[in-house]
């Protein structure tokens, strides 16, 4: 079974605060995702990468960075934490040419 | 830009009826995905469709694509409370790896 894991389930941070969120996925994936998740929005993409230290911006890539050192790892970074950054954080991976997603458990995530 | 439509948002209906849900998105695709959220958890894929006239079925639940109408449709028949969820269709462009998801459906099967 394909396994993507996240490194909280529940988070709460101060505003200014740095925070990494961390995804593994065990299934020797080429692309990863971040997402995040609200109420009346959907899910909206945030950062992709399709191979190690490779990323492409997504829909709202705006005050969030990530970084893919290897190849099972990606993590989403919110360099100075805001309120309107508190959300439902999704992670997922997929083959190179074969477009299903699987993803992780999610972290939500709340900024005070 | 691809634009994914679900409709309805939220459907409410009783245990042992049938129902329909519709993901219309704007730009050719011959691939979608449905997948399944329950409260407050994460998405687990329901259907993988590949190809125009794609049909898959899973207990209660048949999904179809028709490429040139650009429309998906999830069918629910004679709901089980153990239904309700929220559903997800998400188009395939290809190429990009990238998948653009609908508003989802919130699905609630009532006793």
């Amino acid at each position: 079974d394909v396994k993507v894991t996240q490194s909280s389930r529940y988070l709460v941070k101060r505003t200014g605060e740095k925070v990494f969120l961390e995804c593994v996925q065990d299934m020797d994936h080429e692309n990863m995702f971040w997402y995040r998740q609200d109420p009346g929005l959907g899910l909206r993409l945030i950062y992709f990468s399709y191979d190690v230290k490779m990323k492409e911006k997504g829909d709202i890539p705006e005050g969030y960075s990530v970084s893919r050192e290897k190849k099972e790892r990606f993590s989403l970074i919110l360099e100075s934490a805001s309120t309107n950054q508190t959300s439902m954080y999704l992670c997922a991976s997929s083959w190179q040419g074969y477009n299903e997603q699987f993803f992780g458990p999610g972290t939500r995530l709340t900024v005070l | 830009e691809l634009k994914v439509e679900q409709n309805p948002l939220f459907l409410s209906m009783q245990e042992g009826k049938n129902y329909t849900i519709y993901c219309n998105y704007s730009t050719t695709s011959d691939r979608l995905y449905w997948y399944r959220q329950d409260p407050g958890k994460s998405l687990e894929s329901l259907f993988v469709l590949l190809s125009n006239g794609a049909v898959k079925q899973e207990g209660r639940l048949m999904a179809s694509l028709d490429t040139k109408a650009r429309l998906s449709t999830l069918h629910i028949t004679a709901a089980v409370h153990d239904l309700s969820a929220t559903y997800f269709c998400a188009v395939d462009l290809g190429g990009a790896s990238k998948l653009t998801f609908g508003t989802g459906t919130r699905l609630q099967v009532t006793l």
